[in-house]
């Protein structure tokens, strides 16, 4: 069964840089993009932005571009999303999410999720 | 970015009612709108994708339609454990993907 596993919460300092790991079980993953999505506290959802895991290619929402990096390493299925000079607006809890279609033919909707990881920025 | 616009922002309804929340994109999407559910402390789950295909494992009171900028999400009898946020999102027009605000489901 498709299983994505993230990294544990987070605590940053103003300005720091965080990284969420999330690793894949029960499919190929090098097959189907991943993406990142972010929920602020009591907020709605907020797109961060997705990896092709087999070439490395990325694409990333305007307002994280520059601040933003997302890698992968196929030898152990796992993908992660860096986000740096981080501020309390970054508080929030991040998932990574599997595309729904196969690599050659993406949908961008997102039908396997990760359980979620809770950054917190605080001084 | 297309904007997506849910309505209403909170519903309260009771068990067995039948309920619709609607969405609406800024421009035309096509059938590329999906829906998720997402209830307290857990990650979204795929409700509905290309508008109006049921994701497997989804029960069949949960259906979709609409096409262009006009979509709708109906549960045709409302169980217990549908208590929940509701999110549409596009994805005709990525990246990047949008979402809407989000319907918030209660108990009347």
């Amino acid at each position: 069964q498709v299983q994505l596993v993230q990294s544990g919460a987070e605590v940053k300092k103003p300005g720091a840089s965080v990284t969420v790991s999330c690793k894949a079980s029960g499919y190929t993953f090098t097959d189907y993009y991943m993406h990142w999505v972010r929920q602020a506290p009591g907020q709605g959802l907020e797109w961060v932005g997705r990896i092709n895991p087999n070439s490395g290619g990325t694409n990333y929402a305007q307002q994280f571009q520059g601040r933003v990096s997302m890698t992968r390493e196929r030898s152990i299925s796992t993908a992660y999303m860096e986000l740096s000079r981080v501020t309390s607006d970054d508080t929030a809890v991040y998932y990574c999410a599997r595309d729904r279609g196969i690599i050659t033919m993406t949908t961008n909707d997102l039908d396997y999720w990760g359980q979620g990881t809770l950054v917190t920025v605080s001084s | 970015d297309i904007q997506m616009t849910q309505s209403p922002s909170s519903l309260s309804a009771s068990v067995g009612d039948r309920v619709t929340i609607t969405c609406r994109a800024s421009q035309s999407i096509g059938r590329y709108l999906s829906w998720y559910q997402q209830k307290p402390g857990k990650a979204p789950k795929l409700l509905i994708y290309t508008a109006s295909s049921l994701q497997s494992g989804v029960p069949s009171r949960f259906s979709g339609g609409g096409f262009g900028t006009d979509f709708t999400l109906t549960i045709s009898s409302l169980q217990p454990e549908d208590f929940a946020t509701y999110y549409c999102q596009q994805s005709h027009t990525t990246p990047p993907i949008n979402f809407g605000q989000g319907t918030r489901l209660e108990i009347k």
